[in-house]
């Protein structure tokens, strides 16, 4: 099935550093969801995206709806070690159709 | 958020029998329900489309007939395995809409393995 381009695959990152990461599409979505998952569960929602150019704050975590309505980010700030996982983004590309297409993950390892 | 709870979360059966995992939208009714399957290292994969009162609508490549989806009642959905296999062995997530294109809120996951 279809999936997004999500980068970067992996981090490893100190303490107290943010974090960055990216999704991008070839075409358009209507919404833009972000999850992280821990290992044998399922993932659960961060951060929920409906407009193009909206950006919207959970704590540390800012995520943002690409204007062009083909990509949007998630930054981390100040991490700390529960923070660990793998953070996938996920779109919805149009309404009428309830199905999400998710990105390939972002593994997010912290070093103390 | 809305609650989703999935169950069992871990499943162990032999080659040839059917496994049931449920699906349950605890504190808001679902009129559709989403199946995934997740590979080690891997992103999610959407298997089918489960639909209250009607047929599962399925995603390419997946066998209806192995997968089997009934969907009886607004908070509930389940997917059965049938005749499983070794190359069935997999992690199994479901996730519910509160709303209409909202977010869309996951189980725990069901982890089967088949020996």
């Amino acid at each position: 099935g279809q999936q997004l381009n999500q980068s970067p695959q992996s981090m490893f990152i100190q303490e107290g550093e943010d974090v960055s990461m990216n999704c991008t599409s070839s075409s358009i979505f209507n919404t833009w969801l972000w999850y992280k998952q821990e290992p044998g569960e399922g993932p659960v929602l961060l951060i929920a995206l409906y407009k193009a150019g909206e950006l919207t704050s959970n704590g540390r975590l800012t995520a943002q709806f690409g204007i062009t309505r083909k990509d949007s980010f998630l930054n981390i700030s100040a991490s700390i070690p529960s923070d660990v996982g793998i953070y996938f983004c996920a779109g919805r590309a149009f309404f009428g159709n309830e199905k999400l297409t998710f990105g390939t993950g972002t593994r997010l390892t912290i070093i103390p | 958020g809305a609650v989703v709870s999935q169950h069992p979360s871990r499943v162990i059966c032999k080659s040839g029998t059917s496994v049931k995992i449920e699906c349950r939208s605890l504190d808001f009714q679902a009129t559709t329900m989403f199946w995934y399957r997740q590979f080690p290292k891997k992103s999610l994969m959407l298997m089918a489309t489960s639909n209250e009162g009607s047929k599962a609508t399925y995603e390419q490549g997946v066998e209806k007939d192995k997968f089997l989806i009934n969907h009886a009642s607004l908070t509930l959905s389940t997917l059965t395995v049938t005749s499983a296999h070794p190359e069935d062995s997999s992690f199994y997530i479901c996730s519910a809409n509160e709303g209409s294109y909202t977010e869309a809120f996951f189980g725990q996951g069901t982890r089967l393995t088949v020996v």
